[in-house]
């Protein structure tokens, strides 16, 4: 299992411009979320879906918009990027499992490294 | 991460001890993390501790619970200098089962 994935690794872009950061996840979990890490602030969440077929804002949604494509795949997609979009994005997925933790433990993905010029 | 506190860094001496602390607000609390994040990955979960316990301990990790006070704190023997990280502690919530809360991390670096 490769777990939970993310592309790209690393983007640049200019202010206006828009991308899309994709996250897919092979646990068969049902949600998903998306994190913004900045220095010295933690990880924010900015959307998270709870299940297939929902969406909801976390705690910071501005200038974001999610799509729960699947059960796998969960993508966040910066319209008009601004340079306080500057960030790393983690994407993560939970889910309970009948054995082991058992407890909607969150399971990360690697990162998207993204500087807004 | 403004309801879960953290130091934001960690100095110790490769063989001794760590301690890394965490205070939360919610004392609806169901579940807390610790979460370890190496340079350029992602978060990894380390070990997590269920609100009606007060001690965990795995290998070299303890977690101690201190619920009355909502203090939290993860315990490294034996230090190593692969256990330069940032540490997040994290809280589920019995209001919002869905999110997790996290703390803005402790930078722990390891002295020779």
């Amino acid at each position: 299992n490769a777990g939970v994935t993310q592309t790209p690794k690393f983007q640049v872009l200019k202010t206006g411009q828009s991308m899309t950061l994709q996250c897919a996840q092979d646990m068969n979990h049902n949600s998903m979320y998306w994190y913004r890490q900045d220095p010295g602030m933690g990880l924010r969440l900015i959307y998270y879906s709870a299940s297939e077929g929902t969406t909801d804002k976390g705690e910071v949604p501005n200038g974001y918009n999610v799509s729960r494509l699947n059960k796998r795949e969960f993508s966040l997609r910066l319209e008009s990027a601004a340079p306080s979009q500057t960030s790393v994005y983690f994407c993560a997925s939970s889910g309970r499992t009948s054995g082991g933790i058992g407890t909607d433990t969150q399971y990360f993905g690697p990162g998207t490294r993204l500087t807004v010029l | 991460g403004e309801d879960v506190e953290q130091s934001l860094f960690l100095s110790v001496r490769e063989g001794d001890s760590s301690v890394i602390n965490c205070t939360y607000t919610d004392s609806s609390s169901t579940y807390l993390y610790w979460y370890k994040q190496e340079p350029g990955a992602g978060l990894q979960l380390l070990t997590y501790i269920f609100s009606n316990m007060d001690m965990k301990q795995d290998q070299r990790l303890t977690v101690l619970l201190n619920k009355k006070d909502k203090h939290l704190s993860l315990r490294i023997a034996d230090t190593q200098t692969g256990d330069s990280a940032i540490y997040f502690c994290a809280e589920r919530r019995y209001s919002s089962a869905s999110k997790i809360i996290f703390g803005s991390g402790t930078r722990l670096s390891i002295r020779p």
